[in-house]
């Protein structure tokens, strides 16, 4: 299979601790992308990244994340002490610099926050 | 700002032809894309706009007026398998991201 994967698919955990997120792009893609989709509702971007440089980071997001893709490859997206509104679908897209700018989407991670 | 406007749903019969608008404003414009995405799935790539007018690709056409902020999707031949979210996204100046509008949630009936 040579399209975006996440890891993990879903992830249920405690209010107040910590989740890491995993995503691998399709491997000549050199833009990564994160969003957050709450149901009803249109992905909401977080970041993206070109190669290993954070180019944009959502003015809305909390200092709670952070994301890395320290090889330009894949990236992690971590939340730092969660709470129960970061319940969502966490969506990993990547693409390659050229016109069209189509983005390719992952599965998802499904993090509920109890 | 930025702010992308669909609407929430729509019905249509199957066999028949729908045509879902987004109206857009956003600063800079490098494109406007649709998605389509059922649920529980990511979203999947339909179609790309970045200058005016008509782009066909089978049974979808995508329509974009850059003057006016619109875009629409148009559906023909509908088929039960249509029946999903339809996402409007644009991208914005280079290096901006993308803003992704509420979707419009389409029933195909029998």
């Amino acid at each position: 299979d040579t399209g975006v994967s996440q890891n993990p698919r879903h992830k249920i955990t405690k209010r107040g601790q910590n989740v890491t997120f995993r995503c691998d792009p399709i491997s000549e893609h050199n833009r990564l992308y994160w969003y957050r989709q709450t149901l009803g509702q249109g992905p909401e971007f977080l970041t993206y990244f070109q190669n290993e440089a954070q180019l944009e980071k959502s003015r809305l997001l909390s200092d709670r994340f952070s994301a890395e893709r320290p090889k330009g490859s894949f990236s992690t997206l971590e939340i730092q002490r969660t709470e129960q509104g970061d319940s969502a679908m966490y969506l990993c897209a990547s693409s390659i610099l050229d016109r069209s700018n189509e983005q390719y989407f992952g599965p998802g991670t499904r993090l509920t926050v109890t | 700002g930025q702010n992308i406007d669909q609407p929430t749903e729509m019905t249509a019969t199957e066999g028949a032809i729908v045509q879902i608008n987004c109206t857009y404003q956003t600063s800079g414009f490098n494109g406007l894309f649709w998605y389509q995405q059922h649920a529980g799935e990511a979203p999947t790539f339909l179609s790309y706009n970045v200058l005016d007018g008509l782009e066909e690709k089978g049974r979808f056409s995508s329509f974009l007026s850059r003057s006016k902020g619109y875009s629409y999707l148009l559906l023909k031949e509908l088929q039960m398998k249509d029946s999903a979210s339809y996402l409007c996204a644009v991208y914005g100046n280079y290096g901006q991201n993308f803003v992704f509008g509420p979707g419009t949630r389409l029933s195909v009936l029998p």
